[in-house]
């Protein structure tokens, strides 16, 4: 069964500063999603990750993909009030499905 | 209308009660599927819709009853629940991707979800 992790579940940190999340799974996948949750909120996409060695950026986000580690990352880089959310990631297996991971919820302070 | 719309946004229903949620995707897509949040627990798949064919059930009890008329509508009927079904109702969709022989989803397109309680 796969499995998808997320740590750490939950991170307060302050504006300006950088933080790192990361995402393991346990089987063989290459293709990775990260998705946005504000609260009451659905879910948005922010990005796909297609094969090893992916990395993609939108402002201060930076998302990577490295498949031999079955591990992904989402860089905060000079972290704003408005990053507050939960951030998924979710795994692609080879049919209709993705498996989510556990969810961390952000919180960013002045 | 533009993405995926659920309705009702909010519901509230007894045990005994027999009620529908309704997801509509205008994205052209083929694949629709149901999910099931609940605080504090990941994101629980319960049912996917590919070509209006169901291609998963995952385990999910009997008390709810998916239907997907065609590939822009999918209905989550729902009798007699029990209080721990309580959660936000999400639905999505996405256009299947056939890749180095393999079936994927490409990304998914949630709707705004139904916070259902059931007392």
């Amino acid at each position: 069964e796969l499995k998808v992790e997320q740590n750490p579940l939950f991170l307060s940190m302050q504006e300006g500063k950088n933080y790192t999340i990361y995402c393991n799974y346990s089987t063989t996948s290459d293709r990775l999603y990260w998705y946005r949750q504000d609260p009451g909120k659905s879910l948005e996409s922010l990005f796909v990750l297609l094969s090893n060695g992916a990395v993609k950026q939108e402002g201060r986000l930076m998302a990577s993909l490295d498949t031999k580690a079955r591990l992904s990352t989402l860089h905060i880089t000079a972290a704003v009030h408005d990053l507050s959310a939960t951030y998924f990631c979710a795994v692609a297996l080879n049919t209709d499905k993705l498996i989510f991971g556990t969810g961390t919820r952000l919180q960013v302070f002045p | 209308e533009t993405g995926v719309t659920q309705t009702p946004r909010h519901l509230v229903m007894g045990m005994t009660n027999k009620k529908s949620l309704k997801c509509e995707q205008h994205l052209g897509h083929n694949a629709m599927y149901w999910y099931k949040q609940s605080a504090k627990k990941p994101l629980e798949l319960m049912f996917v819709y590919s070509l209006e064919e169901r291609v998963e059930n995952n385990s999910v009890p009997s008390r709810f009853s998916p239907e997907c008329p065609n590939s822009s509508h999918l209905f989550l009927h729902l009798h007699t629940l029990q209080p721990e079904d309580s959660a936000l109702y999400l639905c999505a969709s996405s256009q299947p991707l056939l890749a180095s022989g393999r079936m994927y989803t490409d990304t998914q397109y949630f709707g705004p979800g139904t916070r259902l309680t059931v007392l």
